[in-house]
């Protein structure tokens, strides 16, 4: 079965702090992709990164950070810095082997950042 | 190249009532797909096309819900008899498979559909 679990709903941080928002996955294929998008209030989904299986590497995108861990089967996400435009819901989602049949997302974490 | 395209952004319709929705995909993926996103919860994906055949359906989809992409290119997705569970944004993605997974999927910005 595939499952992600984003056990943080809601998260508050005043402007500049940095924010880690959690993401636990559960498959049992071999490769798969794990994605994280944004979602601002006009409601579309806003494609932030994807990993696949095979990379462990962590990825630095500007104020963004990624780390990835198969040992904890953990993909969270790090903001530095934040900022108000940063206000969202993010969502982590998976998407197993090579057939791209789905995304199985969390529940997602409403971020806000005070100003 | 404007992106997926989803009309309307809003339908406020009665229960008992039938709706339809548009989705444009990005003209050239061949891939297209339909998710249900309830308030306070994640997109649930509900069915799928690669060009106009429908590949997979979910046990969401009751026999209420029927989607369509009679040209690979746009898709409906009608909701017969419409209940207040249905109230939901109804959310189409699009890509290009094979070598769909560097960029993800496209979003469009979703309808929101309320049954009063």
């Amino acid at each position: 079965a595939q499952k992600v679990t984003q056990a943080q709903t809601e998260i508050s941080v005043v402007e500049k702090e940095d924010v880690t928002l959690d993401c636990v996955y559960e498959t049992r294929d071999t490769t798969y992709y794990l994605f994280w998008y944004k979602q601002p209030p006009s409601g579309e989904l806003v494609f932030l990164i994807r990993r696949n299986s095979f990379d462990e590497q962590n990825e630095i995108s500007g104020r963004y950070s990624w780390n990835f861990q198969k040992s904890t089967s953990s993909f969270n996400f790090t903001i530095t810095a934040s900022q108000v435009v940063d206000s969202a819901v993010y969502f982590c989602a998976l998407s197993s082997g090579d057939t791209g049949n789905q995304f199985y997302f969390g529940t997602g974490t409403s971020l806000t950042v005070i100003p | 190249d404007t992106g997926v395209s989803q009309d309307p952004r809003h339908k406020i319709t009665k229960r008992g009532q039938n709706v339809t929705f548009r989705c444009d995909p990005i003209s050239e993926h061949n891939r297209l797909y339909w998710y249900r996103q309830t308030l306070g919860q994640g997109p649930e994906f509900l069915t799928y096309f690669q060009n106009e055949a429908q590949l997979e359906k979910s046990r969401l989809l009751s026999d209420r819900f029927s989607a369509e992409r009679p040209k690979g290119s746009f898709s409906t997705l009608e909701i017969q008899r419409t209940e207040q569970g249905d109230s939901a944004m109804y959310l189409c993605a699009s890509t290009s498979f094979p070598g769909h997974m560097p960029s993800g999927y496209t979003f469009g910005s979703g309808t929101r559909l309320t049954v009063v």
